[in-house]
C-alpha cells in the first residue's frame, strides 16, 4: 500500500506565479490535511477536506490560498500570485478515519524567487 | 506567547544515553498527545499518542502526559544513531467536531545521536 504521495518534491517558482501542490492519499483514506513547515518554525495547520468538502480552513491565509479535494483525482493547495514569504514545505497527511492516526507524505518544497 | 513551547536543541549525546525531550503548552482542553519523528527532508511519522495524563511505554520510547503541569515529555532509551532526527510534539483539543486532526506542533528539537 502506498504512502500518501505529493508532487512537486521541489517547485520553484517567481513572484506573482501560480503554484499548484498535489497530494494522492493512502488508498482507502478519505480525510485530507495540509500543513505548512516555514523556516525555523513547526507545522502549521492550514485546511482539512474530505472529498468534495472543505471541513476546517481556519489555517489558510485568507487570500490566493486554496485547496480543493474532489471526487476522483489528488487534492490540490493552489497558490495564487505567490510571494517570497510562501517559501516553505508544505506537507499533506491523510487518515481513514475523522479520529486517526495522520500518515504524512514527504512534502512539496516550494521555493520562491 | 506560543500555544506549544519546545526548545530547538540541538541536542547531541553519545550512543547508549537516555534522552529526554519535552514541550509545554498552554491550552488546557487539549487533549490528545502525539510524537512525532522527522527525518532530515522526509514528512513527519508517528512514534507515540497517548489521552489525557499517564505514561505510555513502547520498547526504547516512553510518552508522559502531565496535563496538570501542561507537560509532556519523551524519553528515549539505549538511544542509536539511527535515532538522530527532529522529535516533533503535537497535540489537539479532542474527539468531537473536525478538532482530531488539527495538530498543534512544538518547534520540534533536532536530536543527534553520536556513535
Amino acid at each position: 500500500n502506498a504512502g500518501v504521495m505529493q508532487n512537486p518534491r521541489h517547485l520553484v517558482r517567481r513572484r506573482g506565479q501560480e503554484a499548484r501542490l498535489r497530494c494522492s492519499p493512502m488508498k482507502g483514506h478519505s480525510h485530507v490535511y495540509w500543513y505548512r513547515q516555514l523556516p525555523e518554525e513547526g507545522l502549521k495547520f492550514m485546511v482539512y477536506l474530505q472529498k468534495e468538502n472543505i471541513i476546517d480552513e481556519s489555517g489558510m491565509p485568507k487570500e490566493r490560498f486554496s485547496a480543493e479535494f474532489p471526487k476522483e483525482g489528488p487534492s490540490i493547495l493552489r497558490i495564487q500570485q505567490v510571494v517570497r514569504g510562501d517559501s516553505a514545505a508544505y506537507f499533506c497527511a491523510s487518515s481513514p478515519l475523522r479520529i486517526g492516526e495522520l500518515f504524512f507524505g514527504e512534502g512539496s518544497r516550494l521555493t520562491v524567487l | 506567547q506560543k500555544e506549544v513551547e519546545q526548545d530547538p536543541g540541538p541536542l547531541s549525546v553519545p550512543e547508549g544515553a537516555i534522552v529526554s525531550l519535552n514541550c509545554t503548552y498552554s491550552n488546557s482542553a487539549f487533549q490528545y498527545f502525539m510524537w512525532y519523528r522527522q527525518y532530515s527532508r522526509k514528512g513527519p511519522e508517528l512514534l507515540m499518542y497517548t489521552y489525557s495524563s499517564g505514561n505510555k511505554e513502547d520498547g526504547r520510547f516512553t510518552a508522559q502526559v502531565d496535563k496538570s503541569s501542561k507537560y509532556i515529555s519523551l524519553f528515549i532509551r539505549d538511544s542509536q544513531p539511527s535515532d538522530s532526527a527532529t522529535y516533533l510534539c503535537a497535540m489537539t483539543l479532542g474527539a468531537g467536531g473536525t478538532s482530531y486532526g488539527k495538530l498543534t506542533f512544538g518547534q520540534g528539537t533536532i536530536l543527534t545521536v553520536h556513535p
